[in-house]
């Protein structure tokens, strides 16, 4: 089983400002990678896919990158609909997803 | 455009079987894509349970494996769950989820619905 990890557990963030969050895998999921947001009360909904890859209809301030073991995932300028949780999904092989990272205000 | 649906018994009995189906509408479920069953207790974070071909291959969480079946209806254009000798444990929000072609992970979810195990 490949564990994923991510940090921060929450990230406090004014509107406008840049968001960076970390996700690592315990061992190589290649760019098997995917990124949710999932607000109170929702389902999750895909951001990124492939680990760079931006979902249908997702904003260009979301951006990810990274392969192997070590996953960024980038939010240019918080917009107030950003404040959720973020989960990295690997797909390497049966998926697991990391813990998240609660993204609220400063 | 494609929507997912879940439904079935909101309360189950410790010991018992855990049943939902997920309706498939406004596409076919014999599309080129893979469905699954995606659940998160609450507070908790995303847990996959298994997923279904129109084929008929079906794949499952090896921590799960003994206790899960998967089945797909076309006639019904739907899918289901069932999850045998629950605990509370099992007590989490249960969404379906449509696969994104060419990978696995999950483009389209349903709305969810919680299931707790109590007697």
């Amino acid at each position: 089983e490949r564990v994923m990890t991510q940090s921060p557990a929450t990230l406090s963030v004014s509107p406008g400002e840049r968001a960076t969050l970390s996700c690592r895998a315990s061992q190589s999921v290649s760019s098997n990678l995917a990124w949710f947001q999932q607000k109170p009360g929702q389902a999750p909904r895909l951001l990124i896919y492939g680990a760079s890859t931006r979902a249908t209809g997702i904003p260009a301030r979301f951006s990810g990158s990274g392969s192997g073991t070590e996953f960024t995932l980038i939010i240019s300028s918080l917009q107030s609909e950003d404040f959720a949780v973020y989960y990295c999904q690997q797909y390497n092989n049966w998926p697991t997803f990391g813990p998240g990272t609660k993204v609220d205000i400063k | 455009q494609v929507q997912l649906q879940e439904s079935g018994p909101g309360l189950v009995k410790p010991s018992g079987t855990l049943s939902l189906t997920c309706a498939v509408s406004g596409g076919s479920i014999s599309s080129d894509s893979w469905w699954s069953w995606v659940r998160q207790p609450p507070g908790k974070g995303l847990e996959w349970i298994g997923e279904i071909y129109h084929s008929g291959s079906i794949n499952y969480n090896p921590s799960l494996k003994s206790r899960v079946s998967i089945s797909l209806d076309k006639s019904k254009n739907q899918f289901s769950l069932n999850l045998s000798s629950v605990t509370a444990a099992d007590t989490a929000v249960y969404y379906c989820a449509r696969g994104l072609y060419g990978a696995k992970t999950f483009d389209l979810w349903g709305q969810g619905t919680l299931v707790t195990v109590s007697s």
